[in-house]
């Protein structure tokens, strides 16, 4: 089955600095893919939802980016500020069949003081 | 907005005994899941429902039960809990197919003792 990797686990930038998190995939049948954003002590939060068709998607201070050819989602986040600070996680499912989600391990990303 | 409440946001269960944990969703939607949230798992399937009356398994099934009485609830069941299934259990909601978002709830800490 589907199987997501997620790095780095761990995170930490300065106020302002961008960052990027990746995960990789390997079903080829993969189609839609989801950035979900996670708070202490909350749910998941849906940050970003990506068509198999568009390799760019932009959104509030950061933009997703779909790369096909490798297999890769990543979301970069540019400025980071404190808002910011969460576990995010990457979620893959396929174009047909199953409706279900595989998710990455998240990473928690938080902002040096 | 669509809404997922998960109950009892807390629970502290012993060896042994039985456990429920119930979610409901205002949404109308078909498909619901229970996800563990684990230190350096992530989210793990257990069960999910395509409607009332079905229950599947998931990617980590042993252990658990599931029950969807009506479109609206489903409910997990541990019917002897063990120190292992300590975690944060979380429901979701999502209507069928496409790049339709899945709905979390807040998660329900669980802990055997």
């Amino acid at each position: 089955g589907e199987q997501v990797e997620q790095r780095p686990p761990h995170l930490s930038v300065r106020e302002g600095d961008s960052a990027v998190i990746i995960c990789t995939y390997t079903d080829p049948n993969s189609y839609y893919f989801f950035w979900y954003k996670q708070e202490p002590g909350a749910g998941l939060q849906l940050l970003m939802k990506v068509f198999s068709s568009t390799e760019i998607n932009e959104g509030q201070g950061f933009t997703v980016l779909l790369n096909k050819k490798d297999k890769q989602l990543s979301l970069n986040l540019t400025a980071a500020h404190p808002g910011d600070s969460a576990v995010y996680f990457c979620a893959v499912r396929p174009g047909t069949g199953s409706n279900r989600l595989t998710f990455g391990k998240g990473t928690k990303f938080s902002l040096i003081p | 907005e669509a809404a997922v409440t998960q109950s009892p946001r807390n629970k502290v269960a012993v060896t042994g005994g039985k456990v429920t944990l119930s979610c409901n969703q205002t949404n109308n939607h078909n498909n619901m899941y229970w996800y563990r949230q684990d230190t350096g798992h992530g989210l793990r399937l257990i069960h999910y429902s395509y409607g009332a009356g079905s229950t599947e398994k998931g990617d980590i099934p042993d252990g658990y039960k599931a029950s969807r009485p009506s479109q609206e609830n489903f409910s997990l069941i541990l019917e002897l809990a063990t120190p292992s299934q300590t975690s944060v259990y979380f429901c979701a909601s999502g209507d069928v197919g496409g790049v339709t978002e899945v709905f979390f709830g807040k998660g329900t800490r669980l802990t055997v003792v």
